[in-house]
């Protein structure tokens, strides 16, 4: 069975410091892993995704994640903080290319000035 | 960038009430798919829907759940009789084609059902 644990239901930084939201996944097979973001009164939006290949993702709006199959982590980073960047991001897993994704409970970014 | 659009925004019912909830996905989108997430837990698969007929379900979707694609662009959740656990918000989700991992997953904003 697979299940994705999110670190932190809530993370504050400030504007212009690295942001770091924490994914770790389990999956008996190997994974297909996405981060996506809501942003309030919103839908959610993909952020970036990995399949294969290159173990570092780059996403929309500055954001990266690198697949480390020995830490069974899919941490999303942001080199600086930006005010709308504030929003809740989820952290998801399937097993295949079908989208029955498994979500983490996701992790509210708080940006303080 | 498309957008898969979901009415009404917010509805409110009574328990053992019929609900359904409406969903347009994109226009050359081929799979479809709903979501939900209850106050403050995680967002669940419950159905996807592939050339008129379900592929997959979870064991959330139950007999009081259906999906339904009636005119070739809306694509409906009907929950048969509410119970007061169905409230939570439902996405609607949909996607072009192809090798399922290569291809983006668009999501509409929800539908916030609260059962009374």
């Amino acid at each position: 069975a697979q299940s994705v644990t999110q670190l932190g239901s809530h993370v504050s930084v400030s504007e212009g410091a690295l942001v770091l939201l924490r994914c770790n996944y389990s999956s008996s097979v190997p994974p297909y892993l996405f981060w996506y973001v809501q942003y309030p009164n919103q839908g959610l939006q993909l952020l970036l995704k990995y399949t294969t290949g290159a173990t570092l993702v780059k996403g929309i709006n500055g954001f990266e994640a690198e697949f480390k199959k020995s830490e069974t982590s899919f941490h999303l980073t942001k080199p600086s903080a930006h005010m709308s960047d504030a929003a809740e991001y989820f952290c998801a897993v399937s097993a295949d290319s079908n989208y029955q994704l498994i979500w983490g409970a996701g992790t509210k970014l708080i940006i303080k000035p | 960038e498309p957008e898969v659009t979901q009415t009404p925004s917010h509805q409110v019912t009574q328990m053992g009430q019929e609900v359904i909830l409406r969903c347009v996905p994109i226009s050359n989108h081929l799979y479809f798919y709903w979501y939900r997430q209850i106050l403050g837990q995680k967002v669940e698969f419950l159905v996807s829907f592939y050339n008129n007929e379900i592929s997959e379900k979870s064991e959330i979707f139950d007999d009081q759940f259906s999906v339904e694609r009636p005119d070739g662009s809306n694509f409906t959740l009907k929950i048969r009789s509410t119970k007061l656990e169905d409230s939570a918000m439902y996405f609607c989700a949909s996607r072009r084609q192809g090798t399922g991992a290569n291809e983006k997953l668009f999501f509409g904003s929800g539908t916030q059902l609260s059962v009374l």
